[in-house]
Order: C-alpha cells, then sequence, then structure tokens
C-alpha cells in the first residue's frame, strides 16, 4: 500500500527566500505524482503533475522534481511571496487506474 | 465554466439525521471521487465512479453511499449521521489523464 509522508506539517519563512517542501512515498512504481496547493477554507488547486518518466516539472516560480529510486519528490519555490502562504499537499497514483493517496501537507506560511 | 460544483457549503446535522451531499461537474469527466479531509490529515478516499453506473468504496466507506446516474452527478449520501462524519468533503474529478478538479467543499458538523 502507497504511503505519502509530508515533514514538516509547517513551515514560516521570511519574503523572498527559495523553499523546498519534500515529499517521500513508500512504492517506487509511482505511476505519477502531483503538487496541490489548497487555500484555508477552500479546495485543492493542482499545481504541478509528473509522469514517471519525467524528472521535474516547472511553472512560473515553482518546480517539481521526483525521484523514483530514492522514494522523493520535491517542490521548489522560487522568490517566495505572501500570496504564496497555503497547505502544499503531494499525492501519487500508484497505477493508471488506482486511486491518488495524499500526504498531509505543508502549511507554508510566507511572512512580510 | 463552472468545474466542480458542490452543495451545501455548511451544513449542521443532529445524530441520526440523513443529508445528500451534492456533485456536479460541467466537464464531461468520466472518473468522480468523494475525499473527506479532517482537521492536520490528508484526504481520505470515500468512494469514486470510473462512469455513469458504476460505483466503489475507497478507503473510508462506511456511513456513506454513492450513486451515478449520470456523468455529470455524483452524490454521496449519509445515513444514520455520527459525530465521526464531522469533516470537510471534497468532490472530485478527472478526464482521461491525470489532472484532477476539486469542489470548494461542504463543511460538515454532526451535533
Amino acid at each position: 500500500k502507497q504511503e505519502v509522508t509530508q515533514i514538516p506539517a509547517a513551515l514560516s519563512v521570511p519574503e523572498g527566500e527559495n523553499l523546498v517542501l519534500n515529499c517521500s512515498f513508500t512504492d517506487s512504481a509511482i505511476y505519477n505524482l502531483q503538487w496541490f496547493r489548497q487555500d484555508p477554507g477552500k479546495g485543492l488547486t493542482s499545481l504541478l503533475l509528473i509522469q514517471s518518466s519525467q524528472r521535474e516539472q516547472t511553472s512560473g516560480r515553482l518546480n517539481a522534481s521526483l525521484d523514483k529510486s530514492s522514494g522523493r519528490s520535491t517542490l521548489y519555490i522560487a522568490a517566495s511571496q505572501p500570496g504564496d502562504s497555503a497547505t502544499y499537499l503531494c499525492a501519487g497514483h500508484t497505477g493508471a487506474n488506482s486511486k491518488l493517496t495524499f500526504g498531509k501537507g505543508i502549511t507554508l506560511s510566507v511572512r512580510p | 465554466n463552472a468545474g466542480v460544483t458542490q452543495t451545501p457549503k455548511f451544513r449542521i446535522l443532529k445524530i441520526g439525521q440523513s443529508m445528500t451531499l451534492q456533485c456536479t461537474q460541467d466537464m464531461n469527466h468520466n472518473y468522480m471521487y468523494w475525499y473527506r479531509q479532517d482537521p492536520g490529515m490528508g484526504l481520505k478516499l470515500i468512494y469514486y465512479s470510473v462512469g455513469a453506473g458504476i460505483t466503489d468504496k475507497g478507503e473510508v466507506p462506511n456511513g456513506y453511499n454513492v450513486s451515478r446516474s449520470t456523468t455529470e452527478d455524483f452524490p454521496l449520501r449519509l445515513e444514520l449521521a455520527a459525530p465521526s462524519q464531522t469533516s470537510v468533503y471534497f468532490c472530485a474529478s478527472r478526464g482521461g489523464g491525470y489532472g484532477y478538479t476539486f469542489g470548494s467543499g461542504t463543511r460538515l458538523t454532526v451535533v
């Protein structure tokens, strides 16, 4: 059974800092991995999707990488802004028809 | 483009009452999902559907039921509400790829 872990549960950084959010998973046969953003009281917004054949994806200031052999994914946020404050969840599919398994999320606070 | 619409946004139920959480999507997605999210936890899958007329249990199906009579609608039924069902419920859909669209959630309190 796939398990997804995100540590730490919360992170506070000053504005402008480059930061890395970590995600680890137990089943290296992961089919794809996604990063989502959740604002307080809101639903989830998909940020980046990395297929198992890819190593990374980029969107603006965000870059996500996937290392299947080590069971890790990272979300890199460049030049963080207060508007980046949210909870970031990673989730993976183990197979083409499997369901998403979510981590518990990392709550990020970017201080002005 | 409405995406995934959930109603109601908030609801308070008394123990033993029943209710239906509504979910509608307008993207013609085959796959639809119901998740619950408890404070400080990730999302747990309750039920899912791969197309009209086909549903299956997720990780935490007890106390819930679903139906999928059309591609657009995927209602979640709570029978005999219990305090343990206090949570935020999210409906999601996806097409043939793996890009998920989530609704804004229903915050349910059982007292």
